[in-house]
């Protein structure tokens, strides 16, 4: 089955850092890439996906790219700030969308 | 609000006895999955259902059992409960399919004392 590698599992920067955090999938056949955020005693929410059809994606502070070749993508978020501290978990999926996550990184926004 | 309803939000128990914890997913969403949340822990996929049927079982103990219902609401049936199951189990609907979002309850907290 599909496999998912997240790094890192903390990740603390100052409030306008950027934090970049990565995943790595085992299945060639993972054609979607949903980036989910869990704050503290809460809900996963869906923030940003990419479709394996798409090498990068944008909303607004948050970005994701996928290199499909080398089976890794990862999620960018610019100009931090505290409320964007939470659990960040990557997930890859196949047709049969059954998501398999990563263990989840502990980012910390220090004002 | 996602739209997928789960009860109770806390429950407190005794080893060795036995819990159902319930989903309502969303209008129209046609599978539920089951996850495991441990302490420190990621998201470990326990279970899905298609529209009533099994779909696909990840790392569920055979102590522990779910169905789908006619309605679509699902129940995980969780026994001879031992402290380690303590955690939060959340259920998450989707339309079903490929690449469709998937939406999470707020959770329910298990704890075995």
């Amino acid at each position: 089955g599909e496999n998912v590698e997240q790094h890192p599992s903390t990740l603390s920067v100052q409030e306008g850092d950027s934090a970049v955090i990565k995943c790595t999938y085992s299945d060639s056949a993972s054609n979607y890439f949903p980036w989910y955020k869990q704050e503290l005693g809460k809900r996963p929410q869906l923030i940003i996906d990419i479709r394996s059809n798409v090498g990068e994606k944008k909303d607004q502070r948050i970005a994701v790219t996928l290199n499909k070749t080398a089976k890794h993508f990862s999620l960018h978020i610019t100009e931090t700030q505290p409320e964007d501290s939470a659990v960040y978990f990557c997930a890859a999926s196949t047709g049969s969308y059954i998501p398999t996550f990563g263990r989840g990184t502990s980012l910390i926004v220090h004002p | 609000d996602s739209g997928v309803t789960q009860t109770p939000k806390h429950l407190i128990t005794a080893t060795g006895q036995r819990v159902t914890l319930r989903c309502s997913p969303r209008s129209g969403d046609l599978s539920v999955y089951w996850y495991q949340q441990s302490l420190d822990q990621g998201l470990q996929f326990l279970i899905q259902y298609y529209n009533g049927e099994e779909r696909a079982k990840g790392n569920i103990l055979e102590r522990f059992s779910a169905q789908q219902f006619p309605d679509l609401h699902s129940e995980l049936n969780l026994s001879s409960l031992e402290l380690g199951d303590s955690a939060l189990y959340f259920c998450a609907s989707s339309v079903g399919g490929a690449r469709s979002e998937a939406f999470f309850g707020q959770g329910t907290r298990l704890t075995v004392v």
